[in-house]
């Protein structure tokens, strides 16, 4: 399958604790994604990479969020010290540069629940 | 960042066509129109863009009218795997994508 992976597909953790998520983008792709949705809500943007250059963040990821995509490939997000508020579907997606409009492709997320 | 308006929810039956709405008043002149679906348990999944002209691909079909103030994204013939929530989204200068709360389609047997 040459789509998008993520990693763990599922994720319980107990309030405080911190978690890694991992995000395995289509090879060739360049940018990479992440997006955050809670039930009933459309994915809210977190943050993106181009190759290993995080070029934008939103307002969303306070400090206990931090994503890396060391050598352009593969990207990580930890949240440390989570809270109930943080569960949510972590979806991951990746996409072609260039300046147009270039359709991105998603995983099929990473749910996270905070006991 | 400009808006769009979607329904909350639609109905079609199975084999018939279907039209959903999306209204974006504010869109700018360089601002393309995207639709994306999401299917229940996965990630969103593109579906169709186009900027002025109407546009066909193997999924579907996006009438953009003349002001492009609204745009209309038509399934042909809908089957039970089409029901999704459908997200109308406006693309400009961001390389995010922002998403609303979308149309959820429900196809009826």
């Amino acid at each position: 399958d040459t789509g998008v992976s993520q990693n763990p597909r599922h994720k319980i953790t107990k309030r405080g604790q911190n978690v890694t998520f991992r995000c395995d983008p289509i090879s060739e792709h360049n940018r990479l994604y992440w997006y955050r949705q809670t039930l009933g809500q459309g994915p809210e943007f977190l943050t993106y990479f181009q190759n290993e250059a995080q070029l934008e963040k939103s307002r969303l990821l306070s400090d206990r969020f931090s994503a890396e995509r060391p050598k352009g490939s593969f990207s990580t997000l930890e949240i440390q010290r989570t809270e109930q508020g943080d569960s949510a579907m972590y979806l991951c997606a990746s996409s072609l540069g260039g300046t147009g409009p270039n359709e991105q492709f998603f995983g099929p997320g990473t749910r996270l629940t905070v006991l | 960042d400009a808006k769009t308006t979607q329904p909350n929810s639609m109905e079609s039956n199975e084999e018939e066509p279907v039209h959903l709405p999306c209204n974006h008043s504010t869109i700018s002149g360089t601002d393309y129109i995207h639709w994306y679906r999401q299917l229940p348990s996965q990630g969103p999944e593109y579906v169709i863009h186009g900027l002025t002209s109407n546009v066909n691909n193997r999924m579907a079909s996006l009438a953009i009218a003349e002001d492009r103030k609204s745009s209309t994204l038509i399934l042909h013939r809908a089957t039970l795997r089409d029901a999704a929530v459908y997200y109308c989204i406006l693309w400009g200068s961001a390389r995010q994508l922002t998403f609303g709360s979308g149309t959820q389609l429900t196809v009826l047997p």
